[in-house]
């Protein structure tokens, strides 16, 4: 079945600089690709998706990028504010298997 | 209702205890997913519902998990005799869309925990 790793597990930025959070998969027929923010104590929410058919997408100061070839997809979020602080999750979809997420990255914006 | 619905909130259980949690999804969704999120992991599947048909149980650990959803709506899941490697969150996810490969709009969740 699919395997999703996602690297760092935890990640600190200075407020205003840029975080890069990558992810890599192992079923080459995956093709959506979605990223969850998760607050503490709090459910986790869809910030962004990416199907296989493109390979950026971009949602004001958050993008995800896809690279089929090497089975990696990675969120950008750039101009980091401190609510940007969460844990952030990627997660795969293949064929009929619910979606497999990755074990997450805890991001800290230092104001 | 505007979002998905998860009860209790927070349930702790003697070792041994029977457990029912409830999953009330947005109306209307037609999947249903169940998560079990371990501290600082990522949620890993459950089971998966279409309507009323439970087509995916492959990640239920054992034999004591059950769930259901009897009427394609609100959905049960029950643990039978817990035990201390249950507690967890336990995560509810609905789609508005049949099958699998869509973005979910996951509940709050419930935290058991085993004592």
């Amino acid at each position: 079945g699919e395997n999703v790793e996602q690297h760092p597990s935890t990640l600190s930025v200075q407020e205003g600089d840029s975080a890069v959070i990558k992810c890599t998969y192992s079923d080459s027929a995956s093709n959506y690709f979605p990223w969850y923010k998760q607050e503490l104590g709090k459910r986790p929410q869809l910030i962004i998706d990416i199907r296989s058919n493109v390979g950026e997408k971009k949602d004001q100061r958050i993008a995800v990028t896809l690279n089929k070839t090497a089975k990696h997809f990675s969120l950008h979020i750039t101009e980091t504010q401190p609510e940007d602080s969460a844990v952030y999750f990627c997660a795969a979809f293949s064929g009929n298997t619910p979606l497999v997420f990755g074990k997450g990255t805890r991001l800290s914006v230092i104001a | 209702g505007a979002g998905v619905s998860q009860s209790p909130r927070y349930k702790v259980a003697k070792r041994g205890q029977d457990v029912a949690l409830r999953c009330d999804p947005i109306s209307g969704h037609v999947s249903l997913f169940w998560y079990q999120q371990a501290l600082g992991q990522g949620p890993e599947f459950l089971t998966y519902f279409q309507n009323e048909a439970q087509l995916d149980k492959s990640g239920l650990p054992s034999d004591r998990f059950f769930a259901e959803r009897p009427e394609g709506s609100v959905s049960t899941l029950k643990i039978q005799r817990t035990q201390q490697e249950d507690s967890a969150v336990y995560l509810c996810a609905s789609s508005f869309r049949a099958g699998v490969g869509y973005g979910y709009t996951f509940g709050s969740g419930t935290r058991l925990t085993v004592v």
